[in-house]
């Protein structure tokens, strides 16, 4: 139901796009949510988009870097964080919460 | 922006023991907006219980969801082999919080 693109190596400083397409369902029906989980850690929500209009809810911590943003024409939902550092390194999940679905995964390696 | 609690850590049991795990909020979550997902090794979460209490799409009925307001359990009636994994507990009231899990090993 969600596929999202390969893994991504960065410098610190630079930012990252990440593509989440849906399919199999219907895109505007359910929001799609993004979550991290650093390598050997927990998971940590970062925030949501609502694919119907386009509405935004970031994690206090991330909110300055973080901007997703949908593309109903393609069932896709992006999400870029900027001013990478090393904690950012981890695995990158889009899911829609109350379905189980779940993106693949996306790693980003944030090294100099 | 709540924040929740899990509790054991580690839970060590022999299979076909009862597993209960703990998930306390620091507020109330709204509507029982509570979830529980089983994430094994090198693998993506699996959603198990949604609304605090409503089971997944096939999820065995020996997994069972409960509580409201700040105290949520999920309980496990007899262990299978399977079920050896950690368990993280999700609000998804807006913002969203992950607690940080309890791991259910064999003793």
């Amino acid at each position: 139901h969600l596929v999202q693109s390969g893994a991504e190596v960065k410098k610190p400083g630079a930012s990252v796009k990440i593509s989440c397409e849906a399919s199999g369902y219907t895109f505007s029906k359910y929001f799609i949510h993004w979550v991290r989980q650093a390598p050997g850690q927990g998971l940590e929500w970062m925030g949501r988009v609502d694919p119907g209009n386009g509405n935004t809810y970031y994690a206090p911590k991330v909110q300055d870097r973080l901007t997703m943003a949908r593309d109903t024409s393609t069932s896709t939902v992006y999400m870029e964080l900027s001013s990478l550092r090393s904690e950012d390194t981890a695995i990158y999940f889009c899911l829609v919460l109350t379905q189980g679905y779940w993106g693949q995964g996306t790693l980003v390696t944030v090294s100099a | 922006e709540i924040v929740l609690t899990q509790s054991p850590g580690t839970l060590s049991l022999s299979p076909g023991e009862r597993a209960t795990l703990s998930c306390r909020a620091s507020q109330s979550v709204s509507s029982s907006y509570l979830a529980w997902y089983q994430q094994k090794p090198g693998q993506t979460p699996r959603l198990l219980i949604y609304g605090a209490s409503t089971r997944a799409t096939g999820i065995p009925d020996r997994f069972s969801g409960s509580g409201s307001g700040t105290d949520f359990t999920l309980t496990i009636s007899r262990l299978e082999p399977e079920d050896f994994a950690v368990y993280y507990c999700l609000q998804y009231d807006t913002p969203s919080t992950f607690g940080p899990g309890t791991k259910v090993d064999i003793k």
